[in-house]
């Protein structure tokens, strides 16, 4: 059974910074990308970037380059998901996700249990 | 990157109707398009991925189709439980992009 388990929710002040860890197995680290995906309260999804940690290969939304990092740690098998200069509007709950694949199509079928940030004075 | 965009933002039907909703990219694609249903608190749950193939134990009831830059998630006899919102999402080139969403609810 595929299992990503993230860490628990977080409190933080604007303008400070939050981490995210999502541990996966041996078999995930090893084949497949993870992907950091986030929801507002009430809104939609937000694809946020991605690492596949096999190789290394970070990919991130035009929208939060500079202010994100995911890294990946094979000695925990957990990928991270670092966000700074936090706003009100980071408030939200932030998923990771697996990349299966079938042939070159990519899909998003196994997901953490989402972690609440709340950005607030 | 690419946009999606889905229509319409918000449906209203009964149960036993057939619904259909749209995505739309801002170019193509070719068959690189998923499909997600999502109830409150959950993550979202993978329906169609690449285009048209149905993710195993999704009901038959729930089809996917098109190509390029249109496609289609049809519900073929409304369900309770398929009352939900539900997402579009790239998978073409990074950043692999969401629609907006569509909040199927009951009439």
């Amino acid at each position: 059974q595929v299992q990503l388990v993230q860490s628990g929710s977080e409190v933080k002040k604007p303008g400070s910074s939050v981490r995210v860890s999502c541990k996966t197995s041996r078999d995930t680290f090893s084949n497949y990308a993870i992907t950091w995906v986030r929801q507002a309260p009430g809104q939609g999804l937000e694809w946020m970037g991605r690492i596949i940690p096999f190789v290394g290969m970070t990919n991130y939304a035009q929208k939060f380059q500079g202010r994100v990092t995911i890294t990946a740690d094979q000695s925990t098998t957990s990928a991270y998901m670092d966000l700074s200069s936090l706003t009100s509007e980071d408030s939200a709950t932030y998923y990771c996700t697996r990349a299966d694949c079938s042939g070159n199509s990519c899909y998003y079928q196994h997901w953490g249990q989402g972690t609440l940030v709340i950005v607030s004075s | 990157d690419i946009q999606l965009t889905q229509s319409p933002s918000s449906l209203s039907a009964s149960v036993g109707d057939r619904v259909t909703i749209s995505c739309r990219a801002s170019q193509s694609i070719g068959i690189f398009l998923n499909w997600y249903q999502q109830k409150p608190g959950k993550p979202p749950k993978l329906l169609i991925y690449a285009s048209s193939n149905l993710q195993s134990g999704v009901p038959s009831t729930f089809s996917g189709s098109g190509s390029g830059t249109d496609f289609t998630l049809t519900i073929s006899g409304l369900q309770p439980d398929d009352f939900a919102s539900y997402y579009c999402q790239q998978s073409y080139s990074p950043p692999y992009t969401f629609g907006q969403g569509t909040n199927l609810e009951i009439k």
